[in-house]
């Protein structure tokens, strides 16, 4: 079964302070893994791609086949980054995502 | 804006009734997808479309779940006798490649309350 879990519903860090947020996934074969992110009141929104390799807003992910995860990272939170980050993969035919339930990230100053 | 734009916004309806969303994809864009989203969760696939063509529906797309793609350019989701189990954010997107290969863009979502 295709499945992206998150295991975490909400992350609060303060300012300044680095960011991990998880994403695991189960696939049989060479998925696309991707990191969505909503910030409040606008659209979902790409921020990156692993296949990509960049870096965006600062963000990161590394894609570990072994361990079949692809968690978010960045060094220094900004309270801009505070956001509804999702998970998601494509499965190689036709392209839909498939979406894990989402992490919310909340940076305090 | 030339986004991805859906209509109406929002959509309260009694049980029962019908109700149909429109989808305006971004121009050119020849892939069109159909996403329900409930509180706390991530998006869920419902159905997509080349063109004018639905070439793949989501188990979770129902007998009373019907979408259409006439032109291929815009679509509209329609729900037939709603039940309070469809209130959801159904959201549109639209690429003009596969998601590998490109960027899906997405709509702000219609709202459904079903009362």
């Amino acid at each position: 079964a295709q499945r992206v879990t998150q295991p975490e519903k909400l992350l609060s860090v303060f300012k300044g302070a680095p960011v991990e947020l998880k994403c695991n996934y189960s696939y049989s074969g060479s998925p696309e893994l991707f990191w969505y992110v909503q910030y409040s009141r606008q659209r979902l929104q790409l921020l990156l791609r692993h296949i990509s390799r960049e870096s965006i807003k600062g963000f990161t992910a590394d894609l570990n086949k072994g361990e079949t995860s692809f968690h978010l990272k960045k060094p220094f939170a900004q309270e801009e980054d505070s956001a509804m980050y999702y998970c998601a993969l494509s499965n190689n035919q036709g392209g839909k995502l498939i979406f894990g339930q989402g992490t919310e990230l909340s940076v305090k100053p | 804006d030339t986004g991805v734009s859906q209509d109406p916004r929002h959509k309260i309806t009694k049980r029962g009734q019908n109700v149909t969303f429109r989808c305006d994809p971004i121009s050119e864009h020849n892939r069109l997808y159909w996403y329900r989203q409930t509180l706390g969760q991530g998006p869920e696939f419902l159905t997509y479309f080349q063109n004018e063509a639905q070439l793949e529906k989501s188990r979770l797309l129902s007998d009373r779940f019907s979408a259409e793609r006439p032109k291929g350019s815009f679509s509209t989701l329609e729900i037939q006798r709603t039940e309070q189990g469809d209130s959801a954010m159904y959201l549109c997107a639209s690429s003009l490649r596969t998601a590998q290969e490109g960027t899906i863009y997405f709509g702000e979502g219609s709202w459904l309350t079903v009362v």
